[in-house]
Order: structure tokens, then C-alpha cells, then sequence
């Protein structure tokens, strides 16, 4: 079984400051990652993914992840956060078998919150 | 191309009562899969439907089903809605048949209230 842990609840953070919002992630069989962003009320928002290749992805909104396959983690940064960067971030994993398609195992999810 | 939508976007029922909300997966997109999301236990995934036959199936209990249409369009139904059924309920496609089938696209959910 598959299963995601996200080290950090809550991160607060000044504008303009680097982050990085941490994800381990467990599994026996080879594993597709992705970060989902959720803004209040709102549903989840595809940030980047790791499906193959290269093991630093760049998403949208400026975020990047480097998938660490002996360290098993997929860690989220980004340069310099804004305002509007406040939401909560969550890490994904699936398995890479076509019959188990469709379940994303998520973390619990990382509350960040960008101050003036 | 439209996203993913849902309906109702918000529900109050009453305990023991049923509820079926709607899903209308992204233009050509043809794998929906449902997740219950609460504070308490956060996003765990419902079911999954693919060519209108269930491909996959989380821990919940019977009273939660679903279906899928042939045009993609799913429905979830809650029978005997209990008040720990609360929660956002999200709707997530994706395509099928390459690696992309794996990213899944979510819409914007129903919140469903049970007093």
C-alpha cells in the first residue's frame, strides 16, 4: 500500500521568501507524485507532477519539485512567495499500474501562509 | 475547454435521507473518480468509473455508490446520510490509455451538510 506524508502543517512564511513544503512518500512499486493546490472553497488545482524524466519538474505559478526516489520524497519550493500564494498544498501519489487507475493517495496537506 | 463541474455546489440534508450529486467530467475525458475531503480524515478517495464499469473502490462503506454514464457523466449517491457524511465532496477526471491518464483534473465540489 501506498501511503504520503507531509512533514509540515502549517508553514508561515514573509513575502519574498524562499519555501519549501515538505513530502516523503511510501510505496513498493513505482509511483507517479504530484502537488495539488486548494484555495478556500475552491476544489484542487493540478501545481506540477513527476510521471517520468527528468527529477526537477517546474509547475505553474512559479513552484518546482525534485523527485528524490532513495530519499523518497518529492519536496515543493519556490524562489520567492507572493500574497496570493496563501492555500493549502497538498502531495499526491499514485501507482503506476493501469488496473489501479484513478486512486490518488494524498497527504494531509500543508497549510501556507504568506504575510506582508 | 471547460473544466470539470459539479452539481449541486452546496447541499443541506437531513440524517437518513439520500443525496446524489452530479459530475461532468472534461471534454474527452473518460475516468472519473470521486473523493470525500474532511477536516478530520482530509481527502481519501471514494470510487472510480471508467466506461461505465467501477475500475476501483476506497474503504467506505455500501451506503456510498456510484455510477457513470455513457457520455462520462458520473453521479455519486449517499443512502442513510449519517452527520459524518459532512464534507466536500470533489470529482476528479482524467484521461485514459497514456501516462496523462494518471494526472486527474478536479472541479470544484459539493458541499454537502447533514443536520
Amino acid at each position: 500500500a501506498q501511503s504520503v506524508t507531509q512533514l509540515d502543517s502549517q508553514v508561515p512564511v514573509f513575502e519574498e521568501a524562499p519555501v519549501e513544503l515538505r513530502c516523503n512518500y511510501s510505496s513498493s512499486v513505482s509511483v507517479y507524485l504530484f502537488w495539488y493546490v486548494q484555495y478556500p472553497n475552491q476544489g484542487l488545482q493540478l501545481l506540477l507532477k513527476y510521471l517520468s524524466g527528468s527529477t526537477l519538474v517546474k509547475g505553474i505559478n512559479g513552484f518546482e519539485a525534485e523527485f528524490n526516489k532513495s530519499q523518497t520524497s518529492f519536496h515543493l519550493r519556490k524562489p520567492s512567495v507572493h500574497i496570493s500564494d496563501t492555500a493549502e498544498y497538498f502531495c499526491a501519489v499514485t501507482t503506476a499500474s493501469y488496473n489501479q487507475g484513478g486512486k490518488l493517495i494524498f497527504g494531509q496537506g500543508t497549510e501556507l501562509s504568506v504575510k506582508p | 475547454k471547460a473544466g470539470v463541474t459539479q452539481t449541486p455546489r452546496y447541499l443541506i440534508k437531513t440524517r437518513g435521507q439520500q443525496v446524489t450529486l452530479s459530475c461532468s467530467p472534461i471534454s474527452g475525458h473518460r475516468s472519473v473518480s470521486w473523493y470525500q475531503q474532511t477536516p478530520g480524515q482530509g481527502l481519501q478517495f471514494l470510487f472510480e468509473y471508467f466506461s461505465e464499469t467501477q475500475r476501483n473502490k476506497g474503504n467506505f462503506p455500501g451506503r456510498f455508490s456510484g455510477r457513470q454514464f455513457s457520455n462520462s457523466r458520473s453521479e455519486m449517491n449517499v443512502s442513510t446520510l449519517e452527520l459524518g457524511d459532512s464534507a466536500l465532496y470533489l470529482c476528479a477526471s482524467s484521461l485514459v490509455g497514456t501516462v496523462s491518464s494518471y494526472e486527474q483534473y478536479f472541479g470544484p465540489g459539493t458541499r454537502l451538510t447533514v443536520t
